[in-house]
């Protein structure tokens, strides 16, 4: 069955610092990758998104992330964080044999301190 | 160019009452999707409609809950008879067409809370 992984549920950075958040998910056929942001009390907000092509893209707000496919992963990455970063993360695989419902991981939580 | 728009933000209901989730996609969109999210965790698929259809109901509960996409209209998610156990956030989100390369548009959410 298609699922999507987040094995961090909160992870905390100093504002300036890299940031990392892991996303490995398990998909039959090509899988179409997604990250999207949720602010608190707000809906969600598509940072990113992988179809096919170059495995690294970038997104909004200074976001990337890469497709390895031999790790089945599609981490997201930013070089330098902001206070404004602070939210929830969702990983997201499309599931576009039926109809283009969307799995999404559990969330990553992402806290700054200044 | 609006984006999607839900409402009520926020419901309150009773155990047993109805609850009445309305969902209006972006101008142009005819493909509403349905997700809940129970506390800490993530969006679960509830139900897939175009307008007029149900596509893909695989993720609706077997009972009390039901959906519609009329064709005037928003879209409707009601649960009937509610329970504690439905207190969650409901999203819809709204896309151009089905597949690649169409992404879903996210609207703000309700937020039902049963006393």
């Amino acid at each position: 069955a298609q699922s999507v992984t987040q094995p961090d549920i909160h992870i905390t950075v100093s504002e300036g610092a890299s940031l990392e958040l892991r996303c490995n998910y398990s998909y039959g056929a090509t899988p179409y990758l997604f990250w999207y942001v949720q602010s608190p009390g707000q809906g969600l907000q598509l940072l990113l998104k992988y179809f096919s092509g170059d495995t690294l893209v970038q997104g909004i707000k200074g976001f990337e992330a890469e497709f390895k496919r031999s790790q089945s992963s599609f981490n997201l990455r930013k070089p330098s964080v902001h206070w404004s970063d602070a939210a929830e993360y969702f990983c997201a695989v499309g599931d576009y044999n039926q109809g283009g419902k969307l799995i999404f991981g559990q969330g990553t939580e992402l806290s700054v301190k200044p | 160019n609006a984006g999607v728009m839900q409402n009520p933000r926020h419901l309150v209901r009773r155990r047993g009452q109805e609850a009445r989730l309305r969902c209006s996609p972006m101008k142009g969109h005819s493909h509403v999707y349905w997700y809940r999210q129970l506390p800490e965790e993530g969006l679960k698929f509830m139900v897939y409609l175009q307008k007029e259809n149900i596509i893909d109901e695989s993720g609706m509960p077997k009972e009390r809950f039901s959906a519609e996409f009329p064709k005037e209209g928003p879209s409707i998610l009601r649960i009937q008879q509610v329970v504690r156990g439905d207190s969650a956030a409901y999203f819809c989100a709204s896309s151009a067409g089905q597949g690649i390369p169409y992404e879903q548009y996210f609207g703000p959410g309700t937020r039902l809370t049963v006393t």
